[in-house]
């Protein structure tokens, strides 16, 4: 059974700090990796995905990537927050046609 | 093109009523999910489909049941609502084997 953990459930930044969201995850097979951010009152949105070749991957806003295999990790980064950053943020597995999410970290930025 | 739909967009059950959540998309996909979000929780997935004529338990089933009518249709049922379903419900669907997950705006049922 493929599984995902988030670890950091409220992070709390000022703007222009580098952030850091750690998500892993437990699957048998080929896994295909996303984050989804969901702000205030919407529904989800894709940030970033993975599939395969390089395991740096970039998506919008300036958010990035790694998938490092060995740790069965794929986390999220963003050199410099801004203020528009606040929201929660997930990590989803996709193994075979299933995908499942993390339970999400919220994340505030201080202006 | 409207995506993935969903209706109603709000509903409020008594205890043991019953009702469906319908979610229609456009876009030709042969995946479809239903999930669940509560605060804390995350999105967990109750039930998918990954084509036409087949379905399969999520995360979290026990009180649901799906329909896959066709490939544009998949809808989501709950036979005796409780209380502890009440929550913001999700459909999405989902082309190749490689895309992501495209969502609806979400039902937020509440069950008293």
């Amino acid at each position: 059974a493929q599984s995902v953990s988030q670890h950091n459930h409220h992070v709390i930044l000022s703007e222009a700090a580098s952030l850091e969201l750690g998500c892993n995850y437990s699957y048998g097979g080929t896994v295909n990796l996303f984050w989804y951010v969901q702000y205030p009152g919407q529904h989800l949105q894709l940030l970033l995905k993975y599939f395969s070749g390089d395991p740096l991957v970039k998506g919008i806003k300036g958010f990035e990537a790694e998938f490092i295999k060995s740790k069965f990790s794929f986390n999220l980064r963003k050199p410099s927050v801004q203020w528009s950053d606040t929201a929660e943020y997930f990590c989803a597995v996709k193994g075979g046609d299933k995908i499942i999410f993390g339970k999400g970290t919220r994340l505030h930025i201080l202006p | 093109n409207a995506g993935v739909t969903q209706t109603p967009k709000f509903q409020v059950l008594k205890t043991g009523q019953s009702m469906t959540l319908q979610c229609a998309q456009d876009m030709n996909h042969n995946s479809m999910y239903w999930y669940r979000q509560d605060p804390g929780m995350g999105l967990r997935l109750i039930y998918y489909s990954a084509s036409e004529g087949t379905t399969d338990k999520g995360e979290v089933p026990n009180g649901y049941n799906v329909s896959r009518l066709n490939k544009r249709e998949f809808s989501l049922r709950l036979e005796s609502a409780a209380p502890s379903q009440t929550s913001v419900y999700f459909c999405a669907s989902s082309g190749r084997a490689n895309s992501p997950l495209h969502f609806g705006n979400g039902t937020r049922l509440t069950v008293t």
